[in-house]
């Protein structure tokens, strides 16, 4: 069964820093991965989706990054503003399914 | 163009009453997701419908739990004898295809239901 982890839980940090929050997953056999940002009160939006044949996707300040055979994904975001304050979730689908399984998230907090 | 609607937005219901809760997906967007987000969790999937077909509900949690999409557009996800542990986000989603490429998937802002 997949299973699916996000480190931290938590992070704070101050405008303008750059960070990279973490993803892991147990079972390879991936077909995509995704980022997802969570306002609070509010539903997902999607930030990228890397395909298992690739390795890293870009959008503006956020990079993701896939390393398939470790079971490994990090989204890079530079210049961190106040703006980005969000919860973010990774998700894999499996090969064979549609549906996602979920990380539990990173609570991201960036101070002014 | 206009998202996922979710309604209603939030649900108050009584410990043993019947929830039906919609989703209006993306005009044209063959895939739709229901999950299951508790508090300070990452969502659960539920169920899955390929247009009008249901082709995955191995995540509902109990035969309490069911979900339709008549005519391959708008969806409803029925909870029968709500019980304390169904309060959480509900949440719908549908994507473009179904089919090789993972299409992104766009997300409604979700039911919050409370039972009591």
């Amino acid at each position: 069964k997949q299973e699916v982890t996000q480190i931290p839980a938590a992070l704070s940090v101050p405008e303008g820093e750059n960070l990279v929050l973490n993803c892991s997953f147990t079972d390879s056999a991936i077909y995509n991965l995704q980022w997802f940002r969570q306002d609070p009160g509010k539903g997902l939006t999607s930030l990228l989706l890397i395909q298992s044949s690739q390795r890293e996707q870009t959008s503006g300040r956020l990079n993701a990054s896939l390393d398939k055979s470790s079971g490994r994904s990090t989204l890079y975001i530079a210049a961190s503003q106040p703006g980005d304050s969000a919860t973010y979730l990774c998700a894999v689908r499996d090969t064979g399914f549609q549906k996602l399984v979920f990380g539990t998230g990173t609570r991201l907090l960036v101070s002014p | 163009g206009a998202g996922v609607s979710q309604s209603p937005r939030y649900k108050v219901a009584k410990r043993g009453q019947d929830v039906a809760l919609r989703c209006d997906p993306i005009s044209g967007h063959v895939s739709l997701f229901w999950y299951q987000q508790a508090l300070g969790q990452g969502p659960e999937f539920l169920t899955y419908f390929q247009n009008e077909a249901q082709l995955d509900k191995s995540g509902l949690p109990s035969d309490r739990f069911f979900a339709e999409r008549p005519e391959g557009s708008v969806s409803t996800l029925k909870i029968q004898r709500t019980q304390q542990e169904d309060s959480a986000v509900y949440l719908c989603a549908s994507s473009l295809a179904s089919g090789e490429l993972g299409s992104p998937l766009h997300f409604g802002n979700g039911t919050r239901l409370t039972v009591t």
